[in-house]
């Protein structure tokens, strides 16, 4: 079975800043893909960003980006100038091989972004 | 394009009463989940259909939670009886076919259950 932990309940950062948010997981599996969700405080979930394993090079989108360890097993998300409309709950998930049907969700981190 | 459309957005019951949420995937989207998410946590799956087809409900409590999917679009889940322990918020999920490998799940807005 897949785990995936996040290990900051709570974080807080200052607009403009750069934060990082930190995730590893566990699988046996060799395919697989990653994702950072966001869910700001009127709940609907909306995906981030997303990273598939076999590839090498770190996803980004804009002011987001990941840095992807598989050897190690980890899985961060950077926000560079955060903005204020990125305090949310952060939630880093895991889909892949005999779980790919659903997504295996970490505890999730609250992020801050204090003007 | 309209998104995944969940109602009610908030019940408030008392226990040992039933209760139904509804959802409406997007469009084109053959795959439905249904997540529990308690407080302060990430969501766990409950059910995954493809189509009209439970193709994953090893997680779902059968003896008192139930869910269809009539005609492969809306769904339906449903709690009979309910205890306080299922106040939380219950999120309605879909994409397109999950053997793509990379699905990306579109989430509904929840329905927030209370258990008095």
């Amino acid at each position: 079975a897949q785990t995936v932990t996040q290990s900051q309940p709570e974080m807080s950062v200052q607009e403009a800043e750069t934060v990082t948010l930190s995730c590893t997981y566990d699988t046996s599996e060799n395919n697989y893909y990653l994702f950072w969700y966001k869910q700001p405080p009127s709940r609907q979930m909306i995906l981030v960003i997303r990273q598939e394993a076999y590839k090498q090079q770190n996803a980004t989108e804009n002011r987001f980006s990941v840095n992807f360890q598989k050897a190690a097993k980890s899985f961060s998300l950077k926000i560079s100038d955060s903005q204020l409309g990125d305090t949310a709950m952060y939630f880093c998930a895991f889909s892949g091989g005999t779980s790919y049907g659903k997504l295996t969700f970490g505890q999730g981190t609250i992020l801050t972004v204090h003007p | 394009e309209a998104g995944v459309v969940q109602s009610p957005r908030y019940k408030i019951i008392e226990k040992k009463q039933p209760v139904a949420f509804w959802c409406n995937p997007i469009s084109g989207h053959n795959t439905l989940y249904w997540y529990l998410q308690n407080l302060g946590q990430g969501p766990e799956l409950l059910i995954r259909y493809e189509n009209e087809e439970a193709v994953d409900d090893s997680q779902l409590p059968k003896d008192r939670f139930s869910a269809e999917r009539l005609k492969g679009v809306d769904s339906t889940l449903k709690i009979q009886p309910a205890e306080l322990g299922d106040s939380a918020v219950y999120l309605c999920a879909s994409s397109y076919s999950w053997t793509s490998g990379y699905n990306e799940q579109f989430f509904g807005p929840g329905t927030r259950l209370t258990v008095l």
